[in-house]
């Protein structure tokens, strides 16, 4: 199918790593990408194709892909990585591919 | 840096057009893909459309047919229109930016969002 599933909420506490899931076929295939969202903010990419990370982005996010699941890792969790969590891909290559979203996952420091 | 801006009505009525423009500014409309996403309240993202600049376009199948979105270059914005809406479209609106990599893009940069309400 064409979805990507995460799990609802991980709870961590502070300096631990955190692990957050994402499952889809379609990631088989096609790159992950990942989104942080804090309250009221707008998403902000923090890894692209499954393990990059972009400039400005704390060393300790990181992305690992193995066969229709990737992980996003926050290691030595600090309070300001509360927030949620979304995964995205593509349904398919090309420019006409779809996007799709993951349902989200609120990490929570303890 | 490039920076995105989403504007347009707050608050639509029912059955009518939502219409909001996202506007470019430190950096060209040209070589990306340009997108919109929305998020009803406490709920995930939804990717709504996506345009490259040459015009070729791709909509969602759950709003492709009340969906268009437009790409004005010499304005360094793009908009979107979505007719006949409902209280099921009040969301956030976000538009964002997409770097083309190998066959496909990723989302680099985000405006803030625009809450938009539809009701009477």
């Amino acid at each position: 199918s064409n979805e990507l599933t995460q799990p609802s909420s991980v709870s961590v506490s502070p300096g631990q790593t955190a692990r957050i899931t994402c499952s889809g076929d379609v990631l088989s295939k096609q790159y992950a990408y990942w989104f942080q969202q804090r309250p009221g903010q707008a998403p902000v990419m923090v890894i692209y194709k499954d393990n990059e990370r972009p400039s400005g982005i704390p060393e300790r996010f990181s992305g690992s892909s193995s066969g229709t699941k990737v992980t996003l890792t926050i290691s030595g969790v600090q309070a300001e990585d509360e927030a949620d969590y979304y995964c995205q891909s593509a349904d398919s290559n090309g420019t006409y591919a779809h996007v799709l979203f993951g349902g989200g996952t609120k990490l929570s420091v303890l | 840096q490039v920076q995105l801006q989403e504007s347009g009505p707050g608050l639509v009525e029912p059955s009518e057009t939502l219409s909001l423009t996202c506007t470019v500014s430190g950096g060209s409309i040209k070589n990306y893909f340009w997108t919109w996403i929305r998020q009803p309240p406490g709920k995930g993202l939804e990717w709504i459309a996506h345009m490259y600049e040459t015009g070729s376009s791709n909509y969602s199948p759950s709003l492709k047919s009340r969906v268009t979105i437009s790409v004005d270059m010499s304005k360094n914005h793009f908009s979107l229109k979505l007719t006949s809406v409902t209280a099921a479209d009040t969301a956030v609106y976000y538009c964002a930016r997409g770097v083309p990599s190998e066959d496909y893009f990723y989302m680099d940069v985000w405006g803030k969002g625009t809450t938009v309400t539809v009701s009477s």
